[in-house]
C-alpha cells in the first residue's frame, strides 16, 4: 500500500479552524484517501473520504491537491471533543484490502 | 445490532492461559478486520476476512494467534499461551466489503482490553 506521512502532533485553539495535512506522494490512481479519528479510549471512527474532488460532510472537509500527492482535513471550528488522533489512510478501490493505519496526528484542542 | 459489538470489554488473564475474544460485525458486512493497539501505540493489523475468501493472515504476530469467522457472522480471535506482551486493546471492524461500497467507511467496535498478568 502507498504510504502516508502526517505530523506527529498539532495544537489548535477552541472554535478556530484546524488544517491537518497528509502527504501521500506515491498515491496511485485507484487509491481513495480516507480519514479516521480515534478519541481517547475508543475505537477509530470514520471522518471522511475522497478520490479527486474536495468533499464536505457534517464532520469535516477534505481538500485534495490537484496532483493528489497531498490532502488536508479541515475542521471548521475545533471543539474540545475533537481532540483525538487523526489518521490519513489510502485505500485501493481495485482490491479488497485491509486498512493500514500509520501513526497519525495527535490533535490537542486548547480551551 | 446498531454497530460492531465486541466482548468481553475487559479481560484479565494469567500468563500462559488461552483467551478468546469475540466480534459481532454489523449485519450484512462481508469484510471483518482485527487490529491490536498497545498502550500509546497505533493500530497494528492482525487479520482480515472477506466473505468466503481465504483470510489475509499476514499480520498475525505468531502461531499463538488465530482467528475464525464462519460466513458473514461472528468472528473469534484466539490467543494461546498468552504472554505479557499480548496485553493490548484488540479492535474489530466491519465494512460492506468487495463490490458493495468497499470504499465506504469501516465501523469499529469499542475493543477488548486484554491484560496478561
Amino acid at each position: 500500500d502507498a504510504k502516508t506521512t502526517q505530523p506527529n502532533s498539532m495544537e489548535s485553539n477552541e472554535e478556530e479552524p484546524v488544517h491537518l495535512p497528509c502527504n501521500h506522494s506515491t498515491i496511485s490512481g485507484t487509491d481513495y484517501i480516507h480519514w479516521y479519528r480515534q478519541l481517547p479510549s475508543q475505537g477509530p471512527e470514520y471522518v471522511i473520504h475522497g478520490l479527486t474532488s474536495n468533499v464536505n460532510n457534517r464532520m469535516a472537509s477534505l481538500a485534495i491537491a490537484e496532483d493528489r500527492k497531498s490532502s488536508t482535513l479541515i475542521l471548521h471550528r475545533a471543539t474540545l471533543r475533537d481532540a483525538a488522533v487523526y489518521y490519513c489512510i489510502l485505500r485501493d478501490s481495485g482490491s479488497a484490502r485491509q486498512l493500514t493505519f500509520g501513526s497519525g496526528t495527535q490533535l490537542t484542542v486548547l480551551p | 445490532g446498531a454497530g460492531v459489538s465486541q466482548s468481553p470489554s475487559n479481560k484479565v488473564t494469567e500468563k500462559g492461559k488461552d483467551v478468546e475474544l469475540r466480534c459481532d460485525p454489523i449485519s450484512g458486512h462481508t469484510a471483518l478486520y482485527w487490529y491490536r493497539q498497545r498502550l500509546g501505540q497505533g493500530l497494528e493489523f492482525l487479520i482480515y476476512f472477506q466473505g468466503n475468501s481465504a483470510p489475509d493472515k499476514s499480520g498475525l504476530p505468531s502461531d499463538r494467534f488465530s482467528a475464525e469467522r464462519t460466513g458473514e457472522s461472528v468472528s473469534t480471535l484466539t490467543i494461546q499461551r498468552t504472554q505479557q506482551e499480548d496485553s493490548a486493546v484488540y479492535l474489530c471492524a466491519s465494512n460492506p466489503g468487495v463490490g458493495r461500497g468497499r470504499n465506504t467507511e469501516a465501523f469499529f467496535g469499542q475493543g477488548t482490553r486484554l491484560t496478561v498478568v
